[in-house]
């Protein structure tokens, strides 16, 4: 079973629309990481956050936001007012204590196309 | 400060041979991760290598394998090339417990399989 699944396997808005990209995480630890990060067509991935299993504080930075329900196992990340430079694909992440925290388990990415 | 750095960018090869990849991590950072990317799949753990041991793998043959030298640069080799090996694959290092900070990624090194 996937660990991490990002159901959204590509999506496209018009600039400066608001934008969610979904993430569904499935582990039995209670103590775990979640991460977002962007892949920019160059390849290289950039890390956007990491969340830990005992902060479920949502958390601003500039445009994006995350959204962490333990209830429902989501860590979904909005874009407010997209932009072109934000087309990329966005991956979701997880580690887990039972592997101390150093396999990642990776979702299969969403590609987001902003157009002007 | 230098990121992580991959070569070669791209490296062609043919069924049946093997493949060297190398990562050169940050300044500083004891481990290094390794990540197949093939086309659709998202992102799969291959390997990480801390202070030059192999501490876990992924789901992968064990034709898949690698080394970490005592300067925390790694290989990855793949032997016995297969056309299903052929994809990006992403080398990234982190200060050691990665879970409790971020892992930072290199430009990754396209294989194709022909």
């Amino acid at each position: 079973a996937q660990k991490v699944t990002q159901a959204q396997t590509e999506i496209s808005v018009v600039e400066k629309e608001d934008v969610t990209l979904d993430c569904v995480y499935e582990t039995r630890d209670t103590t775990y990481y979640l991460f977002w990060y962007k892949q920019p067509p160059s390849g290289e991935l950039v890390f956007l956050i990491r969340r830990n299993s005992f902060d479920e504080q949502n958390e601003i930075s500039g445009r994006y936001s995350w959204n962490f329900q333990k209830s429902t196992s989501s860590f979904n990340f909005t874009i407010t007012a997209s932009q072109v430079v934000d087309s990329a694909v966005y991956f979701c992440a997880l580690s887990e204590a039972r592997d101390n925290f150093n396999k990642f388990y990776f979702g299969s990415g969403t590609k987001l196309n902003v157009k002007p | 400060e230098a990121g992580v750095t991959q070569s070669p960018t791209h490296l062609i090869k043919t069924r049946g041979q093997q493949a060297t990849l190398r990562c050169s991590p940050i300044s500083g950072h004891t481990s290094v991760y390794w990540y197949q990317q093939a086309l659709g799949l998202g992102l799969q753990f291959l390997l990480w290598y801390d202070e030059g041991e192999e501490r876990n793998r992924g789901n992968f043959p064990p034709r898949f394998s690698g080394r970490q030298f005592p300067n925390y640069s790694s290989e990855l080799n793949v032997n016995a090339l297969e056309l299903e090996d052929s994809a990006l694959y992403l080398c990234a290092s982190s200060l050691g417990l990665a879970g409790s900070s971020e892992q930072f990624f290199g430009p990754g090194t396209r294989l194709t399989v022909l």
